[in-house]
Formats: structure tokens, C-alpha cells, sequence
């Protein structure tokens, strides 16, 4: 059964930073590009960042360029998100997903349960 | 900037079908835009129903079909069912690796 199952979330000061993780399982997590789809409360979905499967490139929505770092390790079946300089517009939960395929656009098909960031002082 | 237009609601009587569709604020929906829609009901993640135009995701019922209809990509789910109210939302891929999400739209069955 594939799974994702994300960790790192929790409360933090504007300004400041939180690692999200990702850990997948039960299909070929090198082979599939992985995503960040984050949903603040009460709105709808907003694209965050993707990382493509084989070589690996990495791309962001505009909203989180240069703040937010995707990555991700294929020896752990892990996918990461550092997120930097972090506003209160960030608080949303976000959702790790597995992409159908390796290209940057294979939607998502699996979606992990969510981790929670809430940035306010 | 890119915006994806969706029916902020909609009703359907149950058994009945409704279509909801996905545009763009300028320009037409095409197979290249990977049009993929999701359900998603209270305090629960997204459920993948529809990727890459028509591709059924595993599990789900045949019921739920898409398409491109006319400059629009369409999710047509046929004998709606109670449990088929929900959010709805669709996600066009707008390329250089980027995708737009449209507002969703909430179906009610009733």
C-alpha cells in the first residue's frame, strides 16, 4: 500500500524557519516526482513546489521562490521542505503528494494526511 | 498570471448527473494543461480522482468520468451518490513545471 506520511509541522514566529518531511512508502519513490500542495484554513488548494523524478529538478509556485527549498532523499524514501523567512500568509497545512509518473507533469495521484504550520507571534 | 475558473457551487438530485467544468481566465483547457481533478470532503486530505485528462485514478467508481468539453475541461459523474457531496477541485499544469489550482466547487446532493 503506498503511504506518505508527513512530519515537521507546528507553530513558528514570522520570520522564522521549519523543515517538513515526507516519508513514502510501498512504491518506487525514486522513480516519481513528488509535490507540496498546501491549503490554508477554510480556502482552497495552491501548488507550492515539485521535485521531478530521475535527475531531479526542482520548481516553485512564485509565492514561496527563494524562501522555500524542496528536496529530497532517495536512500530514505524521503521528501523534504525547508521553509525560510516565513509569513503569516505560509499558515496553511501542507500536503505531501507522489506524482503519477517522473515528469514535471505527472499530477499528483497519492496524498499524504497533512502537516500543520501555523506562523504567527 | 494564470487563473483556473471553476463553479463556486453546484446541485444535483441524487441519481442524477452533473457536469462541473475547469477553465482558464484566457484560453482554452487542452490536453497539455494535464487536467486532473480531486475530491475532497471535510477534515480530509484530497482524494485523487481523475489525473491526466481522463485517466481514472485506482478505486475510483466509474461513475466519475472527464474530458475536454468545448475550451473547458469537464468532471461528469453519472447516478450521483450521497457521499459524492463534496469540494471538488481541479489543477491545470501551466508548464515549466508549475501547476495552477482552480477555486473548487461544492457540490451538494440532494
Amino acid at each position: 500500500e503506498v503511504q506518505l506520511l508527513e512530519s515537521g509541522g507546528g507553530l513558528v514566529q514570522p520570520g522564522g524557519s521549519l523543515r517538513l518531511s515526507c516519508a513514502a512508502s510501498g512504491f518506487n519513490f525514486s522513480n516519481h516526482a513528488m509535490s507540496w500542495v498546501r491549503q490554508a484554513p477554510g480556502k482552497g488548494l495552491e501548488w507550492v513546489s515539485s521535485f521531478s523524478g530521475g535527475g531531479g529538478t526542482t520548481y516553485y509556485a512564485d509565492s514561496v521562490k527563494g524562501r522555500f527549498t524542496v528536496s529530497r532523499d532517495n536512500s530514505k524514501d524521503t521528501l523534504y521542505l525547508q521553509m525560510n523567512r516565513l509569513r503569516s500568509e505560509d499558515t496553511a497545512l501542507y500536503y505531501c503528494a507522489k506524482c503519477s509518473g517522473w515528469r514535471p507533469y505527472d499530477a499528483f495521484d497519492i496524498w499524504g494526511q497533512g502537516a500543520m504550520v501555523t506562523v504567527s507571534s | 498570471q494564470t487563473v483556473v475558473t471553476q463553479e463556486p457551487s453546484f446541485s444535483v438530485s441524487p441519481e442524477g448527473t452533473v457536469t462541473l467544468t475547469c477553465g482558464l481566465s484566457s484560453g482554452s483547457v487542452a490536453r497539455s494543461h494535464y487536467p486532473s481533478w480531486y475530491q475532497q470532503t471535510p477534515g480530509q486530505a484530497p482524494r485523487t480522482l481523475i489525473y491526466s485528462t481522463s485517466i481514472r485514478s485506482s478505486g475510483v467508481p466509474d461513475r466519475f468520468s472527464a474530458s475536454i468539453l468545448g475550451k473547458k475541461a469537464a468532471l461528469t459523474i453519472t447516478g450521483a451518490q450521497a457521499d459524492d457531496d463534496a469540494e471538488y477541485f481541479c489543477v491545470l499544469y501551466t508548464g515549466g513545471g508549475s501547476w495552477v489550482f482552480g477555486g473548487g466547487t461544492k457540490l451538494t446532493v440532494l
